[in-house]
Parts: structure tokens; C-alpha cells; sequence
């Protein structure tokens, strides 16, 4: 059973405008989240987190945003660039049980020049 | 600092068989945690370690174990090979194991399964 849930595999954006990257979960005892970037052929990279007691957080040009009502968060990058082309994951974890992350299918980005 | 490493980079077995896939996190972090992605999905949580001790489990069957060593590397052993073993297996590692505690992700062994 999918608990956190990416609904859009791919993603393109123009160089210099907002990309937007979706994540939905249903596990209301979720209260960390994180989002990772994923390059080929190399490990995922942790870009930003938000806990609960947020909605939203902010670090240099990505900001996560997060509606618990809805169970939803999204990622924004701005300005996009090339370099931020690659599979970004959401991932949710419950504080109580300190180490079981459940990570997202992934959404592929691509920045067009 | 060195980032984490895993090996063999690929790794090709045939259904029944047992593999042994190894990490080396980065030093001084004593948590490493194990994950298997199959294709077009996220990173699923096999297990973790913390200071040679298990300390968290995934929805994953007992032929899937592992072992951490003093010295920071690790290892993830699945016996009696399942075609549905096929994945990425990501290792990561990190400090203390709080889940406010940034993970570092090795780039992963590619695991065929014939």
C-alpha cells in the first residue's frame, strides 16, 4: 500500500520559471517530511525537509510547502534550471517511529534551456 | 569526508541463489539503513542498523539480513533469490539515526535476478 504518492512521473519546465512538484500521502501520522534529488547512476541527495508543526519552509530557491488537511506537499524551485533536471522523491516519516521512511515513485524534472 | 560506497556496482544472480551486497558509510556515522528499489518505484525501507544492532525493520521477508561492522561498513544478505529481488539497493548513512538526521545515499548495486 502506497502511502506517499507522487501522481505526475515527469515534469518539464523553461529555464527561469516555477517547477512545482507534487506529493500526496495518507498516513495522517506523518509529521517530518522530506524531499530528495536523484541524479543517474548516483545515490538520492536530501534537498529540504518540513516538519508538521510548519507549512512551509524555505532554502534559497526551493521552498516546501505543506497542507496537512489536505495531506499534501509540493516542492517548488525558482528560478528552475538545467541543472536542477533530475527524479525528485518525496518522503514522510511518523517521529515515534524514529526510522522508517516511506519515500514516493518519483517525479522526473526536466529544466529545458 | 568520503561519501558512501557500495559494490559491486551490478551484480547478476539466478533465482535460489544467496548475495551479499556491501556498504561503507561515511566515517563516524554509526546508523546505516538498507532500501531496495524496484523499477519505477520509490526507495522501500528494508532495514536499519544502528552500532552493529538492528533497530528497525521494513515489510520485508527474514531472508533479507544484514550485518554492521565497527568500522563503518555494512552488508545486506538475501537468501533463496525471488525474479521479484530484482532492484537498485540503496545503503544510507548517517550520524545517529533521527529522522532529523540528514541520510546520505550510496549510489546503489543494481541487482539482476534470472
Amino acid at each position: 500500500d502506497q502511502q506517499v504518492k507522487q501522481n505526475s512521473p515527469s515534469l518539464s519546465v523553461q529555464e527561469g520559471r516555477i517547477s512545482i512538484l507534487n506529493c500526496d500521502y495518507t498516513n495522517s501520522m506523518f509529521d517530518y517530511f522530506l524531499w530528495y534529488k536523484k541524479y543517474p547512476a548516483e545515490g538520492p541527495t536530501f534537498l529540504i525537509s518540513i516538519s508538521s508543526i510548519k507549512d512551509k519552509n524555505e532554502d534559497g530557491r526551493f521552498t516546501v510547502f505543506l497542507n496537512k488537511s489536505a495531506k499534501h506537499l509540493s516542492l517548488h524551485i525558482v528560478p528552475s534550471q538545467p541543472g536542477d533536471s533530475a527524479v525528485y522523491f518525496c518522503a514522510a516519516i511518523e517521529w515515534n517511529t524514529g526510522n522508517q521512511f516511506y519515500f514516493g515513485t518519483g517525479t522526473s524534472l526536466t529544466v529545458i534551456p | 569526508e568520503t561519501g558512501v560506497t557500495q559494490s559491486p556496482t551490478h551484480l547478476i544472480k539466478t533465482r535460489g541463489q544467496q548475495v551479499t551486497l556491501r556498504c561503507s558509510s561515511q566515517s563516524g556515522h554509526n546508523t546505516v539503513s538498507w532500501y531496495q528499489q524496484a523499477l519505477g518505484q520509490g526507495p522501500q525501507f528494508i532495514f536499519q542498523y544502528y552500532r552493529e544492532e538492528e533497530n528497525g525493520r521494513g515489510n520485508f521477508p527474514p531472508r533479507f539480513s544484514g550485518l554492521q561492522f565497527p568500522n563503518y561498513s555494512s552488508e545486506l544478505n538475501v537468501n533463496a533469490l525471488e525474479l521479484d529481488d530484482s532492484a537498485l539497493y540503496l545503503c544510507a548513512s548517517s550520524y545517529s539515526g533521527g529522522i532529523t538526521d540528514t541520510q546520505y545515499f550510496g549510489p546503489g548495486t543494481r541487482l539482476t535476478v534470472l
